[in-house]
């Protein structure tokens, strides 16, 4: 089985600031792990993603995230928020060796401050 | 490449009736997911096809289904609506990989009275 949590339902950053949001999985072999953002009234559109290898992801608009095994976390970060950056952000997780479908998380609504 | 479409975009229903909702995948995309959104259970999986077979099935009531033509696009259908299923209707498709991302639809958004 797999599951994601993201413990956070929102989190509030000042323009300018590092924004984290958290992403804590469960899997029975090894993660596939993947970041989505969605934007009012769109669907959600892929910003990175962990399949093995280096533990620091770099992904779209300056996003990156780092695959914790130990901490079975994929925690999204980006060093300076900007103001377009808030949206909702949904945190994915598939087993190696399961089906091919995603579980996602609740999402975090991320609200950057001017 | 043209993204998915989805289509309506938007539209109204009243209880009891039945809708269907198109999705076209980007081209080469052969496995097609479809998700229900909603502000209190966030992202649900409905079910994923993959050329012209249900693979995958989420936990829904037999009211919803689904669909695959051989070109790829691909159809839900939901029977004898009800206030509950007012949602986002998300399609994504993917290539056939198990670490491929998937690419969303901008959603077709159900509004049942």
């Amino acid at each position: 089985a797999q599951s994601v949590a993201q413990p956070e339902d929102q989190v509030n950053v000042a323009e300018g600031n590092p924004l984290t949001v958290k992403c804590t999985y469960s899997v029975s072999g090894n993660p596939y792990l993947f970041w989505y953002v969605q934007y009012p009234n769109r669907g959600l559109q892929f910003l990175l993603k962990y399949i093995t290898g280096d533990n620091l992801v770099k992904g779209s608009y300056g996003f990156e995230a780092e695959f914790n095994k130990s901490q079975t976390s994929f925690h999204l970060k980006k060093p300076s928020a900007l103001v377009s950056d808030s949206a909702l952000y949904f945190c994915a997780v598939r087993d190696w060796e399961g089906s091919y479908i995603p579980t996602f998380g609740r999402g975090t609504s991320l609200i950057v401050h001017p | 490449k043209a993204g998915v479409t989805q289509t309506p975009r938007y539209l109204i229903k009243t209880r009891g009736q039945q809708v269907t909702l198109s999705c076209s995948p980007i081209s080469g995309h052969r496995s097609v997911s479809w998700y229900q959104q909603t502000p209190g259970q966030g992202l649900q999986f409905l079910f994923e096809y993959f050329s012209e077979t249900q693979r995958n099935k989420g936990n829904f009531p037999g009211r919803f289904s689904g669909r695959q033509f051989s070109n790829s696009r691909s159809e839900m259908n939901v029977s004898t609506l009800e206030l509950g299923d007012s949602a986002l209707y998300l399609c994504a498709s993917s290539e056939t990989t198990n670490t491929g991302e998937l690419f969303f639809g901008e959603g077709s958004r159900l509004t049942v009275l």
